[in-house]
């Protein structure tokens, strides 16, 4: 099973930035942090990963606690095509995915 | 952009009949795996592939099911004797190491629809 903890849902107007947090307290030292979104009728596509420091990419930034138990994804200006499912992910070697973050996206 | 494709989109079977999925990976990539996602639930982790070895899978991936890279191409996902509660969408990934240092290309899936 997963080991993250993610609310179930979440909106946004857009054009808004969203920040989607993640609990991850049991993650190890050496595994990173992956965010993945599954937008509608489509396979996962990854948005970032990261270990220790904060990253940024064309998709989003993330945010990542210093004692890295948590983790925010940041999506600087939403739009509508942002409406996805967004997971996190400690990963080890294989992807585990939760029930994720459903982002509902308004006009 | 390289991209992970799978045919068929879409495949109806019979119950108790034989299935083969199909996938072609990113052509450099080393990694391989499946997943399914039954209609409205998680994605679920099937079974990575390494090396033309399985390097891990889920209790879910028992003895009905079986991976192959027959050539240096495809990686194929063989259900031998499908049941009603296999009727699933079907992902395959890949990627160039270790999912755990990289990220994971994911194909438009195959649904899996058996009556």
């Amino acid at each position: 099973d997963a080991k993250t903890t993610q609310p179930n849902s979440m909106e946004s107007n857009e054009e808004e930035p969203v920040h989607l947090p993640c609990n991850h307290s049991t993650i190890s030292g050496t595994d990173y942090i992956h965010w993945y979104r599954q937008l509608p009728s489509q396979g996962p596509e990854y948005v970032i990963h990261g270990l220790t420091s904060n990253v940024n990419n064309r998709m989003a930034s993330l945010a990542i606690a210093e004692d890295r138990k948590s983790s925010t994804l940041i999506l600087h200006r939403a739009t509508l095509r942002d409406a996805a499912v967004y997971y996190c992910i400690d990963n080890t070697d294989k992807l585990i995915f939760g029930t994720g973050t459903r982002l509902q996206v308004f006009p | 952009e390289p991209e992970v494709t799978q045919t068929p989109s879409h495949q109806v079977t019979q119950m108790g009949q034989e299935v083969i999925l199909r996938c072609v990976p990113i052509s450099n990539h080393l990694y391989f795996y499946w997943y399914r996602q039954i209609l409205g639930q998680k994605v679920e982790f099937l079974v990575s592939f390494y090396n033309n070895e399985i390097s891990e899978k889920s209790e879910i991936f028992d003895d009905q099911f079986s991976v192959e890279r027959p050539d240096g191409s495809n990686f194929t996902l063989k259900i031998r004797s499908t049941k009603l509660e296999d009727s699933a969408m079907y992902f395959c990934a890949s990627s160039e190491t270790r999912t755990g240092l990289t990220e994971a290309f994911f194909g438009q899936g195959t649904r899996l629809t058996v009556v």
